[in-house]
């Protein structure tokens, strides 16, 4: 039973560029967490989908920032325009409920240049 | 929004002695966890505490919660090496939606 996949593991764009970060839950889970690590800090929640719905987008930045968990295929977190600031770790978790424990992957590692 | 806060925020211990960790946070919540990350890798889930006075122990790790300090204590006895991560205490929203991290401890267990 795989579990949480992200990818890339590592991402490298320039000032201005897109990135797009892919997330596989574990297999029959619905709902996914994208997180952000800045260097030596905690996770900073972004959004919480299930399959075709944002369900709390409270911690995303409100321009640039976008999230998406389609009916067919991964959920993608989507950062227009990039920045510096926007480097930084990225999490996703996955659960089959609200009342489960969250699985995380490895993780995206973004880094702007 | 929910502020959980662990100290201490690093931490240098020798092989052999006991210790613990702290996770404050600032509202009402049943639902605390615990990781571990190594450098580089993603979170390891440790414990998962779900209720007033629960107690759970893995090894030499052991974590309570008590929900009417909001306080939560990660206890390590005897540290090995291996032990040496970054651990991260979680609360669970009332609403269920989301995690609020504390900022994590770095341990170092010195040979």
């Amino acid at each position: 039973n795989a579990g949480v996949m992200q990818n890339p593991r590592h991402l490298v764009r320039r000032r201005g560029q897109e990135a797009r970060l892919r997330c596989s839950p574990m297999k029959g889970h619905s709902h996914v967490y994208w997180y952000r690590q800045l260097p030596e800090e905690g996770l900073k929640f972004m959004v919480y989908l299930q399959k075709e719905n944002i369900i709390d987008e409270s911690g995303m930045p409100k321009e640039r920032f976008s999230a998406e968990f389609p009916k067919e295929g991964p959920s993608i977190l989507r950062i227009q325009q990039v920045v510096r600031g926007d480097s930084a770790a990225y999490f996703c978790a996955s659960s089959p409920s609200l009342v489960e424990p969250q699985h995380f992957g490895d993780g995206t590692r973004l880094s702007i240049l | 929004e929910l502020k959980v806060e662990q100290n201490p925020l690093f931490l240098s211990m020798q092989e052999g002695k006991n210790y613990t960790i702290y996770c404050n946070y600032s509202t009402t919540s049943d639902r605390l966890y615990w990781y571990r990350q190594d450098p580089g890798k993603s979170l390891e889930s440790l414990f998962v505490l779900l209720s007033n006075g629960a107690v759970k122990q893995e090894g030499r790790l052991m974590a309570s919660l008590d929900t009417k300090a909001r306080l939560s204590t990660l206890h390590i006895t005897a540290a090995v090496h291996d032990l040496s991560a970054t651990y991260f205490c979680a609360v669970e929203a009332d609403t269920g939606n989301q995690f609020y991290f504390g900022t994590g401890t770095s341990l170092t267990v010195i040979p």
